[in-house]
């Protein structure tokens, strides 16, 4: 199945300070993608989609203004937490879908980028 | 608004045992239905995807099937084995959309 890499796979950062991630399809052109966050022995929850050149589209409940996405490139997206606080710290997890997957309906998901805020 | 729920949450089996997962959702127009693997602190894996026209997708010993009448998908895994020990999630599809609503998962142990 087409390859979706995330960066990076852990981060610990103190309280106050701005985390990116990114979210990169290496194989197929991902026209949108997805971003989800899991917390501990739960499971994922949608945050947000995005597509390529223009503004994402949030779920009912995530703080855009905390949560910058841009999708900037067929092949990128970025998520950025703001200030990021000690309730901040979970699993954030992009999938994407495109090309490679248009045919069949089928997402594909990164490793995930643990966030750790003290 | 789907609600995804996975029954059991845990369930450990001894090795060679085959075993059933249970998916249930309460919007059966639903489009595609996914099952998922997570091992500990990893993403996720996709196993079987099946169409919103299939009934079952088959991957080796596993097997998936869909009931949307009854909001049901069963994941079936044949002859289980100690590298099976994860979690399994499934997820359906918000409409013809590829936003998933994820289930609450069942962690799977495979005993030696």
């Amino acid at each position: 199945g087409a390859v979706v890499s995330q960066h990076p796979s852990r981060v610990i950062c103190k309280s106050g300070t701005s985390v990116k991630i990114e979210c990169r399809s290496l194989d197929f052109q991902a026209t949108t993608m997805f971003w989800y966050r899991q917390f501990p022995k739960k499971s994922l929850m949608l945050m947000a989609t995005s597509n390529e050149g223009s503004k994402a589209t949030y779920e009912q409940g995530v703080e855009k203004d905390k949560f910058l996405i841009n999708h900037a490139s067929l092949t990128l997206s970025t998520l950025t937490v703001t200030s990021a606080h000690p309730e901040d710290s979970s699993f954030y997890i992009c999938s994407a879908s495109g090309l490679a997957g248009a045919n069949t309906g089928e997402l594909f998901f990164g490793e995930g980028s643990r966030l750790t805020v003290l | 608004k789907q609600e995804v729920t996975q029954i059991p949450a845990a369930l450990s089996v001894p090795e060679g045992e085959n075993l059933v997962l249970n998916c249930s959702f309460t919007d059966s127009a639903i489009y595609n239905l996914q099952w998922f693997r997570q091992d500990p602190g990893k993403g996720l894996t996709s196993l079987l995807l099946i169409q919103s026209s299939q009934r079952e997708q088959t991957s080796g010993r596993l097997n998936a099937s869909l009931d949307k009448s009854s909001g049901r998908s069963t994941l079936y895994i044949a002859a289980s084995q100690p590298g099976d020990s994860a979690t399994y999630l499934c997820a359906s599809y918000r409409g013809a959309t590829n936003k998933l609503i994820f289930g609450t998962g069942t962690l799977l142990a495979v005993q030696p």
